[in-house]
């Protein structure tokens, strides 16, 4: 069974460029979460969704942030107009449910750096 | 604001010691406390989970003891091995989004 995918492993781009990060969560899994970590940091919350509600978007730390998910599966992370502190590791998870009975899983990570 | 405090920031062990890494909360409403293991490049995998009823639960090497009154909890890895070096992160939920101490870069010399 595969895991939680994401794409790119690694991106680098100029600041003020927008960028798409993607995540593909487990088969099945209702719930996903956007989570951030900067360079020797905890992790972060961004947003997160649970099937067709409205996503949670009290992480976001900024306007410049937006996500969405597709089908109830696939989410993309778009982050505009890029700066230097938006360097980092963005994490996507998924659960069955939204839930703190179910583990959350994570994928391995989008590593942004903004030159 | 909710926050979970972890320390120390890093821990070095020798093989077979047992390192102890702690955490403290400040939500009560916080009923879910997991900790993730973490190796360079990867990301966070589940490593072993508590509720607040119990006062300890062990996975194989891998301990949590869990204090509800003084709103902490550790994770004890017994009979470390270098194969343990990681980064470890505790973390708590109250039903919601996960929120992350800061981390423990863990060190097990050979």
């Amino acid at each position: 069974g595969a895991g939680v995918s994401q794409s790119p492993s690694n991106k680098v781009t100029e600041k003020g460029k927008d960028v798409e990060l993607r995540c593909d969560p487990i088969s099945g899994h209702t719930a996903l979460y956007w989570y951030r970590q900067s360079l020797g940091q905890g992790l972060e919350f961004l947003i997160y969704f649970q099937g067709n509600s409205a996503p949670d978007k009290s992480g976001l730390p900024s306007d410049r942030f937006s996500a969405e998910r597709t089908g109830g599966s696939v989410s993309t992370l778009t982050i505009q107009r890029t700066q230097q502190e938006d360097s980092a590791v963005y994490l996507c998870a998924s659960s069955l449910l939204h839930d703190s009975n179910q583990p959350q899983h994570f994928g391995d990570g989008t590593r942004l750096s903004i030159l | 604001q909710q926050q979970v405090k972890q320390s120390p920031q890093s821990l070095i062990v020798q093989k077979g010691g047992i390192p102890i890494i702690n955490c403290a909360y400040e939500n009560t409403a916080f009923d879910y406390f997991p900790w993730y293991q973490q190796f360079p490049g990867k990301g966070p995998a589940l490593l072993i989970a508590i509720r607040p009823d119990v006062s300890e639960k062990k996975e194989g090497r891998f301990t949590i003891s869990f204090n509800k009154s003084a709103k902490q909890f550790s994770l004890h890895i017994m009979d470390s091995q270098p194969g343990d070096s990681a980064t470890y992160f505790c973390a708590a939920s109250g039903g919601n989004m996960l929120t992350f101490g800061g981390g423990t870069r863990l060190m097990v010399k050979p």
